[in-house]
């Protein structure tokens, strides 16, 4: 099976820009969850998405805010990007029924200069 | 709410020398995961070990074991005969049967093997 990918790998914006990441999860995986990773902060939740909806959220502004397509891919958006969201962003996914077993992409590096 | 704690920031191991990661957590829930993840330079995280609250006896990969203590609320990872594809970031994670995939994640301890 073909392991979780996300895109773009590496992206750079100006503050005030919104983003949006992409993240495709193993095939028959409906689970996606989203990742904050900093140095000062270390790994943060931001959301989990099972069959469309959201099922969980961290805590995170509304700025932050995703959708999961009927294919199971998921996007997450960051609008009026600060400096403070220059960071790596992970996408898991598991198959969501209970295995609770969560397989990482490769990450989105975001620069926000 | 969880929380997850790794008091030990850095630590090295000689090669095929055994060292032991250590983590605490605090939760209120009685059915939980315990998890140890690693994170090499690639940033690709991965799972080395699973724990489930319930079970008593301590899970076990290859070189990989844990020492789960339940009412300590600690779990500890140790790693034997270490090898130098070791060397990365263990993370120590949790996460609430009734909070579907949302792990709390430790600050991480940064793994060094020394040749």
């Amino acid at each position: 099976k073909a392991g979780v990918t996300q895109t773009p790998r590496y992206l750079i914006k100006t503050r005030g820009q919104q983003v949006t990441l992409s993240c495709s999860p193993i095939s028959g995986h409906r689970s996606v969850s989203w990742y904050q990773q900093t140095p000062g902060q270390g790994l943060q939740f931001l959301f989990e998405y099972f069959s469309e909806t959201q099922r969980n959220k961290g805590n995170f502004p509304g700025r932050f805010s995703g959708r999961q397509f009927s294919n199971s891919r998921s996007e997450m958006n960051v609008s009026t990007l600060e400096l403070g969201d220059s960071a790596l962003y992970l996408c898991a996914s598991s198959d969501g029924t209970g295995a609770y077993e969560q397989y990482f992409g490769p990450g989105t590096r975001l620069t926000v200069t | 709410a969880q929380t997850v704690t790794q008091s030990q920031p850095e630590m090295s191991v000689q090669e095929a020398e055994t060292v032991t990661l250590s983590c605490t957590y605090d939760t209120s829930e009685s059915d939980y995961y315990l998890f140890w993840y690693k994170q090499p330079p690639s940033r690709q995280m991965i799972l080395v070990i699973r724990q489930e609250a319930y079970k008593q006896q301590n899970a076990t990969e290859n070189r990989f074991s844990v020492n789960f203590q339940k009412a300590a609320k600690s779990f500890s990872l140790k790693i034997s005969d270490s090898q130098l594809g070791d060397a990365a970031m263990y993370f120590c994670a949790c996460l609430s049967k009734t909070s579907y995939d949302k792990v709390i994640f430790g600050p991480g301890t940064s793994l060094s093997v020394i040749p």
